[in-house]
């Protein structure tokens, strides 16, 4: 399977701040990344789908001004929660994709005091 | 209907029994057919991988797909402690179509 890292791999922010998550899929090139949430026992929900050197696309209720994507390279694609608050406190996952296989990172868990 | 139904579970096995998991879908433009497992606090793993109608095969692990029923199933055999976790279905028309998953089923294997 393909080696793809997250980091950090945990973050516990203060209300208001911003968060940025980093995704690095690191033996293949990612042609389009997808970013997933994960609220505790319930299952993966699509935030939104970037390809590399485009604007990301969102899902419907994913607020686009508030969680900034950027795929700049094949390898390389970033999620930033801005002005964070506790609701936002969730498990992001993202997902680089190769052909019709999506891999998985190991997932940034998020807690917004 | 949803796109793809998946029981929740949770399923509970002994050890060395063979697991039959389960999804249905409703959009036959599917082509692409995905079971990820995912253990607690961890991303999803990808196990197995399928295209169109047919069985594949690796290891303890084998994969069902009928298109024709738009059913498809996952196999472990000889189940282990190991494989106690969350196993998720997962769809695609292919290109660069989203997946779309199934809720998933928590699966305990007891020693």
């Amino acid at each position: 399977g393909a080696v793809v890292s997250q980091h950090p791999s945990w973050v516990i922010c203060k209300s208001g701040t911003s968060v940025k998550i980093e995704c690095r899929s690191l033996d293949f090139q990612a042609t389009t990344m997808f970013w997933y949430r994960q609220f505790p026992k319930q299952s993966l929900m699509l935030m939104a789908t970037s390809n590399e050197g485009s604007k990301a696309t969102y899902e419907q209720g994913v607020e686009k001004d508030k969680f900034l994507i950027n795929h700049a390279s094949l390898t390389l694609s970033t999620l930033t929660v801005t002005s964070a608050h506790p609701e936002d406190s969730s498990f992001y996952i993202c997902s680089p994709a190769r052909r019709e296989t999506q891999y998985f990172g190991p997932g940034t868990r998020l807690l917004v005091l | 209907q949803k796109e793809v139904e998946q029981d929740p579970g949770p399923l509970s096995v002994p050890e060395g029994a063979i697991v039959s998991l389960n999804c249905t879908y409703s959009n036959s433009a599917f082509q692409y057919f995905m079971w990820y497992r995912q253990y607690s606090r961890k991303g999803p793993e990808l196990l197995m991988y399928t295209y169109s109608s047919g069985n594949k095969e690796d290891g303890r692990f084998t994969a069902q797909v009928d298109k024709s029923s738009k059913y498809i199933s996952l196999f472990i055999r000889d189940s282990q402690p190991s494989d106690s976790a969350t196993y998720l279905c997962a769809l695609t028309q292919g290109g660069s179509e989203k997946l779309v998953f199934g809720k998933g089923t928590k699966l305990t294997v007891n020693p």
